[in-house]
Formats: structure tokens, sequence, C-alpha cells
């Protein structure tokens, strides 16, 4: 079935280090490829998405690329901020279209100042 | 616009007992979502909803779990009887339709089964 590889954790970096927290997938179609945010004590947020491949989501200075080719959803962000210290969640709609969402295991980011 | 919500955020219970976890998505949100989420895990899908029908809950354990929508609008989704693996973060989401690309979730209920 459809799943989702993410990096280990934890990440630790410094404040306006450059970030990239890999994220791969299987799946049978074309799914939609999400990047998912918790911050500590709070619900789960869309932080970005793309539809289709070679597609470019991107908020808050983050950045991810729908590739194909290489079945991956890599996030990244130039310069980290400790506000940026949370849980990153890459998911994607599973091939039934019910809007079902497959997620990795998450990887937690911190930040020191 | 308020979120969606949850209650209770916290609830211990021991191993053989029963409890209800209660959800109130956003307003006209027609698709509702439980997902379980283990610690160390991501969320994990184990019902949804599109109004008051079950679109899947392929992965609903329903020896002991069930969930109910009657009125399309809040769900209740209830575990009897609880074991140890059932503790865990139990996250509510809703969307406008099932083919919306985002999910809007609540702050979670956590509970430790003892």
């Amino acid at each position: 079935g459809d799943s989702v590889t993410q990096m280990e954790g934890p990440v630790t970096l410094s404040e306006e280090a450059f970030l990239t927290i890999n994220c791969t997938y299987t799946a049978t179609g074309y799914p939609s490829l999400f990047w998912y945010v918790q911050y500590p004590g709070e619900g789960l947020q869309l932080l970005l998405k793309a539809t289709k491949a070679d597609d470019k989501g991107s908020n808050k200075g983050f950045e991810a690329t729908y590739r194909k080719e290489t079945t991956s959803f890599h996030l990244e962000k130039g310069s980290v901020q400790v506000s940026d210290s949370a849980v990153y969640f890459c998911a994607l709609t599973d091939s039934s279209n019910t809007g079902k969402l497959i997620f990795g295991q998450g990887t937690t980011l911190q930040v020191k100042p | 616009e308020a979120g969606v919500a949850q209650s209770p955020r916290y609830k211990i219970i021991e191993k053989r007992q029963s409890v209800a976890f209660w959800c109130n998505p956003i307003s006209g949100h027609a698709t509702l979502y439980w997902y379980q989420q283990i610690l160390g895990q991501g969320p994990k899908l184990l019902i949804q909803f599109q109004n008051n029908g079950v679109v899947d809950d392929s992965q609903l354990p329903k020896d002991r779990f069930s969930a109910e929508r009657l009125k399309g609008v809040d769900s209740t989704l209830k575990i009897q009887p609880a074991k140890l693996e059932d503790s865990a973060v139990y996250l509510c989401a809703s969307s406008y339709t099932p083919g919306s690309h985002e999910q809007y979730f609540g702050p979670g209920t956590r509970l430790t089964v003892t």
C-alpha cells in the first residue's frame, strides 16, 4: 500500500542554518503531497502542499518540490528560526481518492539560538 | 472562523474501562476524520465520515472502537474496553469535501490507559 518515509530525528540546528528534512513516498497513481507542522501544545497545521509532479509548495519560507522521478518531497528552508522548532510530518493522499492522508512518522526539529 | 473543537483534552483511565471523545468540526465541513497518533508515529486514520455516512473504517478495531456522526455535524469516538495499547492522541479533522486538499485538525485528546 501507499506509504511515506521521513528522515529520523531529532534534527538540531543553530538559528539561521539551512534546513532539509527528507521525505520519500511509495504510491500507486498520482497522490497529492503535503507537509504538516505540529508546534508544541498545538494541533497539526498544513504548512504547504503540491498536487502534481514538479509543483513547488511554499509557505513561511519553507519550500518543497514534488519530484515524481525520485518519489520525493523534501522540505527546505534557507534560514531557520527558534520559532520553527516543531514536529514536521510529510503526508500524501492515498490512491482511493477519498482524501485520506497517510503520514510519515514525523521529524522533530530543534533550533537553538 | 472557529476551528475544530475536541474534548476532553486529556483522559486517564484503567484498562478495560470505557471512554468517549467528542469532536465538533468547522461549520459547513461535510467530511470528518478520526486519527490515532501513537507516540513517535504519524497519525493513522481510524474512520472517515461524509456527512453522517461512513466512507472508510477499514483500520478501526471494530471489536472495541465505535464512532458515530448522527446528524452529520459533531461526532463521538468510543473505546470499550480500553487496552494499554490504546494510549495515544486521538485527532479529529474536517474538510469541506473529501477531495479538498486541506484538512483542519483539532488539538487532540491525549488518552493514557494504565
